[in-house]
């Protein structure tokens, strides 16, 4: 079942930060967290294992509440460069399984 | 991690006629995933192949219209059959980590 992701666009400008939510219906097992830039393919930012952990990647961080099934991805102090789709996928069991995509999240980044 | 090319990377094709995709990775996998992103869209898994059986297709999607190959553990084909405008879209394969998916370049599909 497709992951709900919010906000499904958002404008910043540089230095600003954001928040994007991914919840799930059913209990899961792990959070993918992606980038896509136009023209390309998605390109894997971290994943989230069941824990509750929080996880950061230069300015991007992201946080995973098994309980309430949802993750949210941080984006502090933003550069033009993060500009793109985000998307989260989730897997609701462990080992090599096929990651179900949200519907993603324009963000657009202006100077 | 695993390095993934696909054939073509775009391809402009009139009504009617089928593609066929190409998509080399450089390790031995088991699965291979095939996906499709239609312009500002989501990715949607269109079949799992698998080496030595049939691929295994998701709701809404049929054998007769995106026929599968998995020759061997590092190559596999998928055909767009009889295409339409309807199926102009960007094609992914991608492959399992330990856990995240690797994607291809993608194959950007435009039907005249």
């Amino acid at each position: 079942q497709q992951p709900v992701q919010s906000p499904q666009a958002v404008i910043l400008r540089e230095g600003e930060d954001a928040v994007i939510n991914c919840s799930s219906s059913k209990a899961l097992y792990s959070v993918h967290w992606y980038r896509q830039k136009h023209g390309e393919a998605p390109v894997f930012l971290m994943i989230l294992l069941k824990g509750g952990e929080q996880k950061g990647h230069e300015k991007i961080s992201a946080s995973f509440n098994e309980k309430k099934q949802q993750s949210s991805l941080y984006l502090t102090a933003s550069q033009l460069s993060y500009s793109g789709t985000y998307f989260c996928g989730t897997l609701n069991s462990g080992g090599y399984q096929k990651v179900t995509f949200g519907i993603g999240t324009k963000l657009q980044v202006i100077p | 991690s695993a390095v993934i090319s696909q054939k073509p990377s775009r391809d402009i094709c009139q009504r009617g006629t089928s593609l066929t995709i190409q998509c080399q990775v450089d390790s031995q996998v088991t699965m291979m995933f095939w996906y499709r992103q239609q312009p500002g869209q989501s990715l949607t898994l269109i079949a799992t192949a698998n080496q030595g059986s049939e691929a295994t297709y998701e709701s809404g999607f049929v054998i007769d219209k995106f026929p599968i190959s998995r020759p061997n553990l590092t190559f596999s084909t998928l055909t767009v059959s009889n295409m339409s405008p309807e199926d102009s879209s960007i094609y992914l394969c991608s492959v399992p980590g330990r856990n995240e998916q690797f994607f291809g370049p993608g194959t950007r599909l435009t039907v005249l």
